[in-house]
């Protein structure tokens, strides 16, 4: 039972685009979310998190949107740099539990230059 | 550490035999989670540590899955009589639990396990 969904399995874009990567849950109860960035042959790496009680965080390049009413978030990437090629995860989870993360299954970004 | 420290980074075996993978947290880190990725999949949950205690093993796919932290520090996942469908990523993480419950996961390179 897939309860964090990416259904987009790879995106690419042109270098200086947007990269829009997008995610969906269906559990009402996560309150805290996570974007992990993968390269070949090493770990995920944090990228940038949200708590339900915003709708919105940025750190440089990098944005996400929270939408709870629809179960939605989405992570934008301005401008997109062939370094950002890599995998996406989407992570949530339920503050106060501090046990489980519930992943997607990612999105493959590709960066052309 | 620096990071987070796995070994051995690639593990082949054949099927039946036992394997241990270790994880080496980050200093100071008081929680430990041992998580699955199979191909295409993401990170999937198997146990988590708070301390010397599994808080939650909820994740651990049958009593074939073993791990192990006694000093709360590192930690050994141990897997018995490996089957074919073991094999797979297998990613420790660690994180200091903030104060709101919210946890930033820190991964290592992963384990690659592989039974033939």
């Amino acid at each position: 039972d897939q309860q964090v969904k990416q259904n987009s399995p790879s995106l690419s874009v042109q270098e200086g685009r947007i990269s829009i990567l997008n995610c969906d849950y269906t559990n009402s109860m996560f309150d805290y979310f996570l974007w992990y960035k993968k390269y070949p042959a090493e770990g995920p790496t944090f990228l940038i998190s949200i708590s339900s009680i915003k709708d919105k965080n940025e750190d440089g390049r990098f944005t996400v949107f929270l939408n709870k009413s629809a179960k939605h978030l989405s992570l934008h990437i301005v401008p997109s740099q062939p370094g950002d090629s890599a995998v996406y995860f989407c992570a949530a989870s339920i503050p106060g539990t501090g046990n489980q993360f519930y992943f997607g299954t990612g999105t493959s970004l590709t960066v052309i230059p | 550490g620096a990071g987070v420290s796995q070994t051995p980074s690639n593990k082949v075996t054949e099927k039946g035999k036992y394997v241990e993978l270790r994880c080496d947290p980050i200093s100071g880190h008081t929680a430990l989670y041992w998580y699955r990725q199979s191909l295409g999949q993401g990170p999937e949950f198997l146990i988590y540590f708070q301390g010397t205690g599994a808080a939650d093993d909820s994740g651990l796919p049958n009593d074939r899955f073993f791990a192990v932290r006694p000093e709360g520090s590192v930690s050994t996942l141990k897997i018995q009589r490996t089957e074919r469908g073991d094999s797979a990523m297998y990613l420790c993480a660690s994180s200091l639990t903030h104060s709101s419950g919210a946890n930033v996961l820190t991964f290592g390179a992963g384990s690659r396990l592989t039974v033939l």
